[in-house]
């Protein structure tokens, strides 16, 4: 199965700000996954990613909040935009459902 | 409503005992289901994957089963150990395709 490396693993980020998350995969995959995982709650997914086309979102998230980038078959980044302590979560990319990336836990002040 | 209920949502065992974990789903149509194990603070790991004619699968001490009739299936940990304690999720795809239904995760505690 695809190794993925995500980071940064942990931040902590003043509120208005942004943070972008990378997700490096170890093969060419056609589907990236971007979830958020709110303190003591399973995982939501926020969109999905294909290389060369406008990531698709799910009810409740929108790209100026979550703006996706997919330049290529191994690369995805995630970008969480004028941060608040309600964004605060861990973030997760997955490749065809199946792995995910180690996460990255956001904490907003 | 959740498509994927997990039960019970959280149970503490001694180290060295047995201790199953339950899913139930109402996911249809049926591709296949997962385990995984989260970490505090980490990713999600598979455990396990099973399709619709598969009945059990077992990596090391976790073995899972599932019945597509019923649409349950179930986690057992064998002799837990203390890297054990974690949350596990049940993850129920519809098809190839298909989004991922989420359990809530059953967050396990060993304790010495």
């Amino acid at each position: 199965s695809a190794v993925i490396s995500q980071k940064p693993s942990r931040d902590i980020c003043q509120r208005g700000t942004s943070l972008t998350i990378q997700c490096q995969v170890d093969s060419q995959v056609t589907m990236m996954f971007w979830y958020r995982q709110q303190p003591g709650q399973s995982l939501t997914l926020i969109a999905t990613a294909n290389q060369g086309s406008e990531a698709t979102y799910e009810s409740g998230f929108v790209i100026d909040k979550f703006p996706i980038s997919r330049p290529n078959l191994t690369f995805s980044t995630l970008t969480v935009s004028n941060l608040s302590p309600e964004d605060s979560s861990i973030y997760l990319c997955s490749v065809e459902g199946y792995t995910f990336g180690s996460g990255t836990r956001l904490t907003v002040v | 409503k959740n498509q994927v209920e997990q039960s019970p949502q959280s149970l503490i065992i001694l180290e060295g005992k047995n201790c199953t974990l339950q899913c139930n789903y109402t996911v249809s149509p049926f591709s296949n289901l997962r385990w995984y194990k989260q970490d505090t603070g980490r990713g999600p790991v598979s455990l396990t994957i099973m399709t619709f004619s598969e009945n059990t699968k077992s990596n090391g001490r976790y073995t899972a089963t599932l019945d597509a009739d019923t649409k349950q299936s179930s986690l057992h940990i064998t002799a837990s150990q203390l890297s054990d304690s974690a949350s596990y999720i049940c993850v129920v795809q519809a098809d190839s395709w298909g989004k991922l239904q989420f359990g809530a995760g059953t967050q396990v505690v060993v304790t010495p």
